[in-house]
């Protein structure tokens, strides 16, 4: 079975610290995702990556950064938090579509439930 | 652009029913749809995926179909058991891009 692991299910942390949440999955994929969701505004797409020190920004980036050292390890880094980003992070990925019966079959983790204040 | 859409946002319905989820979507180039399950406050577990060129797939208790051409999916619950309770959501990938695009979600309540 494919695991995506999240460091952190609960973190709170203050206004203007920088804060890392990181993301590792077991199964050599090649794409990996950060999305955040809110209550009425569903999952958004902030930050992805189809390869190692590859990455590209998603609808929002505002306020993120990533890093992909190693395949299998997806960080989001919180430059100077603020409280409009209190949120459920969710952290995916997915394999290529070659060769895949299943392919481009998402998998997440279990969320990191980030507070501000 | 694709928009993924879910009705009812909603449902209650008591034990043992059968019952239909309901998604649509705008662009009919998917190349695969996928339903998850999410419990409050938890990360998204992939129910069933079904690629474009198939009509439907079962899991246990759970089948969901796909009519590309009129841009629906449902999925079927049968016997639906407390345990059902969750959000579900629909999510599809389109051909020739990256991104998943995702529906709001039908929150789910079973009663006992």
């Amino acid at each position: 079975d494919v695991k995506v692991t999240q460091s952190s299910r609960y973190l709170v942390k203050r206004t203007g610290e920088k804060v890392f949440l990181e993301c590792v999955q077991d199964m050599d994929h090649e794409n990996m995702f950060w999305y955040r969701q809110d209550p009425g505004l569903g999952l958004r797409l902030i930050y992805f990556s189809y390869d190692v020190k590859m990455k590209e920004k998603g609808d929002i980036p505002e306020g993120y950064s990533v890093s992909r050292e190693k395949k299998e390890r997806f960080s989001l880094i919180l430059e100077s938090a603020s409280t409009n980003q209190t949120s459920m992070y969710l952290c995916a990925s997915r394999p290529p579509a070659y060769g895949s019966p299943k392919s481009y079959e998402q998998y997440f983790g279990p969320g990191t439930r980030l507070t501000v204040t | 652009k694709q928009e993924v859409t879910q009705i009812p946002a909603a449902l209650s319905v008591p034990e043992g029913e059968n019952l239909v989820l309901n998604c649509s979507f705008t662009d009919s180039a998917i190349y695969n749809l996928q339903w998850f399950r999410q419990d409050p406050g938890k990360g998204l577990t992939s129910l069933l995926l079904i690629q474009s060129s198939q009509r439907e797939q079962t899991s246990g208790r759970l089948n969901a179909s796909l009519d590309k051409s009129s841009g629906r999916s449902t999925l079927y619950i049968a016997a639906s058991q407390p345990g059902d309770s969750a959000t579900y959501l629909c999510a599809v990938f389109n051909t020739g891009g990256f991104k998943t695009i995702f529906g709001a979600g039908t929150r789910l309540f079973v009663k006992a």
